[in-house]
């Protein structure tokens, strides 16, 4: 049974800081990996999409990477802001359920 | 207006009671969702629907009852709910039912007394 662990649950950390989220998962086996961010009272927003092929997806201050064997996928926020302050789910679809399986998420807070 | 819209977006309610959720989307998509997030748990997926019809049911009890009655309507009608039925629900939806490219509302918040 895929199961995706998010760790650390929560993280404060100054404006301008770079830092690394971090997501495991424990079938290797999965189709891609996809981070969410979430605001609070909101719906979640897809930010990057990582086939199983691929090694990692940038889009703007955001760098995802993923290796697949070791089933660990990071996302890199470069000189965060008070405005990246959300909760950070990471999620995969396995090929045994082709179902997207989501961690508990990285509650951020970046205080200017 | 755009995008998945939900609604209500607060509910209170006893465990005798009726209540509705109700979800639409502007998307133009065939699948839709509903997931339950509760606090420190991963979001669960609840139903999915393509073009109107169930494809998934994810072992939910049946006090929770889906209804599609079109593509871009979909109601989540509840009934005797418990306490730890308390959650954020969120609706998405997707063009396929693979789920590839999910857009989510922003949920309604359930808190039953």
């Amino acid at each position: 049974k895929q199961e995706v662990t998010q760790i650390p649950a929560a993280l404060s950390v100054p404006e301008g800081e770079n830092l690394v989220l971090n997501c495991s998962f424990t079938d290797s086996a999965i189709y891609n990996l996809q981070w969410f961010r979430q605001d609070p009272g909101k719906g979640l927003t897809s930010l990057l999409l990582i086939q199983s092929s691929q090694r990692e997806q940038t889009s703007g201050r955001l760098n995802a990477s993923l290796d697949k064997s070791s089933g660990r996928s990071t996302l890199y926020i470069a000189a965060s802001q008070p405005g990246d302050s959300a909760t950070y789910l990471c999620a995969v679809r396995s090929y045994n359920t082709d179902k997207l399986i989501f961690g508990t998420g990285t509650r951020l807070q970046v205080f200017p | 207006e755009t995008g998945v819209t939900q609604t209500p977006r607060h509910l209170v309610m006893g465990m005798t009671n009726k209540k509705s959720l109700k979800c639409e989307q502007h998307l133009g998509h065939n699948a839709m969702y509903w997931y339950k997030q509760s606090a420190k748990k991963p979001l669960e997926l609840m139903f999915v629907y393509n073009f109107k019809e169930q494809t998934e049911n994810n072992s939910v009890p049946s006090r929770f009852s889906p209804e599609c009655p079109n593509s871009s309507h979909l109601f989540l009608h509840l009934h005797t709910l418990q306490p730890e039925d308390s959650a954020l629900y969120l609706c998405a939806s997707s063009q396929e039912a693979t789920g590839w490219d999910l857009h989510f509302g922003d949920g309604t918040r359930l808190s039953i007394l």
